[in-house]
């Protein structure tokens, strides 16, 4: 069955950077786009950036563009995102999603981490 | 790419239908039919509750539909459940490639 595993919670500094993981198994790792959607406390979803594992190739959301950087392995079928000069209002939690190349929607998401940034 | 505009709370009692709207632009939700909608409970993961405006997902009940009209996209429940008391967000694709969420709607059961 498909599962998209993600690392565990991070506390950080403001000005330093962080790196959050997102495991995937169950399917074929490079048949599908994986995105990082993030939700801050109380907040809704927003999307911030996708990978296509196949390629490695990025398109981010204009606001993270220069501060938020996703990468992947494809020996470890893992995808990383990288936010860094993180502020306070980067407090959220962090989701990976699938979606099938070709079709738009997100059909399998991970759990979720949570990061925060606080002094 | 401005979010998309959810109406930020509906309500109603259980057996009632209740509808959320999602209006975008030509260059997402008018442009394309590929919107999603996603129920989220608190503290957990959204789960996808209607594909590519209309489409339902294995699995998801038959009391969700979605319909797309210009653009503005809408997401309706019938014989609401006290189960479906939780988040609503519409999603779509982009003419820039990108995807876009609303803003969420929460749904309260009476």
């Amino acid at each position: 069955q498909v599962q998209l595993v993600q690392s565990g919670a991070e506390v950080k500094k403001p000005g330093v950077s962080v790196k959050v993981s997102c495991k995937a198994s169950g399917y074929t790792f490079t048949s599908s786009y994986l995105h990082w959607v993030r939700q801050a406390p109380g907040q809704g979803l927003e999307w911030m950036g996708m990978i296509n594992p196949s390629g490695g190739s990025t398109r981010y959301a204009q606001k993270f563009q220069g501060s938020f950087t996703m990468t992947r392995d494809t020996s470890t079928s893992t995808v990383y995102m990288e936010l860094s000069s993180l502020r306070s209002d980067d407090t959220a939690v962090y989701y990976c999603a699938r979606e099938i190349s070709g079709l738009y929607y997100f059909d399998y998401w991970g759990q979720g981490t949570l990061v925060t940034v606080s002094s | 790419q401005s979010a998309l505009t959810q109406p930020a709370s509906v309500s109603g009692s259980p057996g009632q239908s209740i509808t959320i709207s999602c209006t975008g632009t030509s260059s997402d939700v008018g442009g394309y039919n590929y919107v999603s909608w996603y129920q989220q409970h608190p503290g957990k993961a959204p789960k996808l509750m209607i594909c590519d405006v209309s489409n339902r997902p294995s699995g998801v009940s038959s009391r969700f539909s979605g319909s797309k009209s210009g653009n503005t996209a809408s997401l309706t429940i019938s014989g609401l459940q006290a189960e479906d008391e939780a988040d609503y967000y519409c999603s779509s694709y982009t003419s820039s490639n990108t995807r876009v969420f609303g803003g969420g709607t929460k749904l309260t059961v009476l």
